[in-house]
């Protein structure tokens, strides 16, 4: 069966960086393309990158470029976002997610939140 | 950036009723574009990819259709559990993006 399991929640204040886990169980990293997604509280989903179906390279949507990095660690099966220059209104739950390829999220961690506050 | 413009913002309907809800892109995006449910305190949930193709587990009642830049997603008759919010998302045009939701509630 496969798992997403999220790293647990955070508080940071401005300006400081955030970095969240998701560990993959039931397969491995190799044989998947990884997403992140977030959520303000109240608010909808927003699609920060993730692997690109078409050649399998991680792109970052243009909001998030130069303050966001995806990484993954395929020893251990875990994928990781870190997110720098963190301001008030990146508090949110981060979701990771994967698929096969096929450009959407098949199953999703359980998410993070990431409180910003001073 | 591709824009998806969901529509209505909210849907009330009771139990059993027929659910249309409706999604607009920008740009076409040709038949790349999916549904996803999102219940209060889960993470969402993948109903439909390709405009019209139902994911692993999906119950029938749900349907999908449409192409270019207008797609939507039919509940035929709703069940309890389906009052949910519904998101549109596009993969045509990477990295992908989400339309802004559809609250269906119980009337």
């Amino acid at each position: 069966q496969v798992q997403l399991v999220q790293s647990g929640a955070e508080v940071k204040k401005p300006g400081a960086s955030v970095k969240v886990s998701c560990k993959v169980s039931g397969l491995t990293l190799t044989e998947v393309c990884m997403h992140w997604v977030r959520q303000a509280p109240g608010k909808g989903l927003e699609w920060m990158g993730g692997c690109d179906p078409e050649d399998g390279e991680t792109t970052y949507a243009q909001k998030f470029q130069g303050r966001v990095t995806m990484t993954e660690d395929t020893s251990t099966d875990t994928a990781y976002m870190e997110l720098n220059s963190l301001r008030s209104e990146d508090t949110a739950v981060y979701y990771c997610g994967k698929d096969y390829g096929s450009g959407y999220v098949e199953d999703w961690g359980q998410g993070t939140l990431v409180t910003v506050s001073s | 950036e591709i824009v998806l413009t969901q529509s209505p913002a909210t849907l009330s309907l009771s139990p059993g009723e027929r659910a249309t809800l409706s999604c607009r892109a920008s740009q076409s995006v040709g038949i790349y574009l999916g549904w996803y449910q999102q219940k209060p305190g889960q993470a969402p949930r993948l109903l439909i990819y390709d405009a019209s193709n139902r994911a692993t587990g999906i119950a029938a009642r749900f349907g999908g259709s449409g192409s270019g830049t207008d797609f939507t997603l039919t509940i035929s008759s709703l069940e309890p559990e389906d009052f949910a919010v519904y998101y549109c998302q596009q993969r045509s045009n990477w990295p992908g993006t989400f339309g802004q939701g559809t609250k269906l509630e119980i009337k």
